[in-house]
């Protein structure tokens, strides 16, 4: 079975500097998606970004990227210039490419200091 | 606007007592799943469809049930409700296919059982 490990609870960044959440998975499978999740306190859960496994650029959305290393199995979230709107839980979350069971990480809550 | 619209919000019940939250979403997604949200626990999802009539169990599936009669609804029925079923419950929907296709949430819905 696959499993997500996001072994950072809470992280903590100044305002401006760049933080990078990680995330490992276990997975026997070849062809799959990882995406990384963002739920602020309003508790809405908001799509970050994705990538795909067979692409080995690593995935990026303007301050957002990614840092995929599909043999070590890892999958972190790089925030640059970070916002006081960044402040919020994230993430991590597996796809097979086969199915469409998602499976989740137990969250990183990440504060933003002013 | 695109959405997924989950009711109610807040819920607050007694052990046993039947319950539906209700799960639409506007966008003619193929894919719909729910999600308990759980502190530590991140999310786990508790059953997904595919299509109309086309249901599949997820990781927590005991003491749920769902049907999806109309590709625009997917709600999810809790029996006889217990204690340890208060959690933080998520709809999503995406469309269906082999990309790595970003879910839409609803708002969420938080249900505590006395």
């Amino acid at each position: 079975a696959q499993t997500v490990t996001q072994s950072q609870p809470e992280m903590s960044v100044q305002e401006a500097e760049t933080v990078t959440l990680s995330c490992t998975y276990d997975t026997s499978e070849s062809d799959y998606y990882l995406f990384w999740y963002k739920q602020p306190p309003s508790r809405q859960m908001i799509l970050v970004i994705r990538q795909e496994a067979y692409k080995q650029q690593n995935a990026t959305e303007n301050r957002f990227s990614v840092n995929f290393q599909k043999a070590a199995k890892s999958f972190s979230l790089k925030i640059s210039d970070s916002q006081l709107g960044d402040a919020a839980m994230y993430f991590c979350a597996y796809r097979s490419a086969g199915t469409y069971k998602y499976i989740f990480g137990t969250g990183t809550r990440l504060k933003v200091l002013a | 606007e695109a959405q997924v619209t989950q009711n109610p919000r807040y819920l607050i019940t007694v052990t046993g007592k039947k319950l539906t939250v209700t799960c639409s979403q506007n966008m003619n997604h193929e894919y719909m799943s729910w999600y308990r949200q759980d502190p530590g626990l991140g999310l786990r999802q508790i059953y997904y469809s595919m299509n109309v009539e086309v249901t599949d169990k997820g990781d927590v599936p005991e003491g749920y049930k769902v049907s999806r009669k109309e590709k625009r609804n997917f709600p999810l029925i809790l029996e006889s409700p217990s204690p340890n079923q208060t959690s933080l419950y998520f709809c999503a929907s995406s469309r269906s296919g082999p990309s790595s296709e970003k879910l839409f949430f609803g708002s969420g819905t938080q249900l505590s059982v006395l």
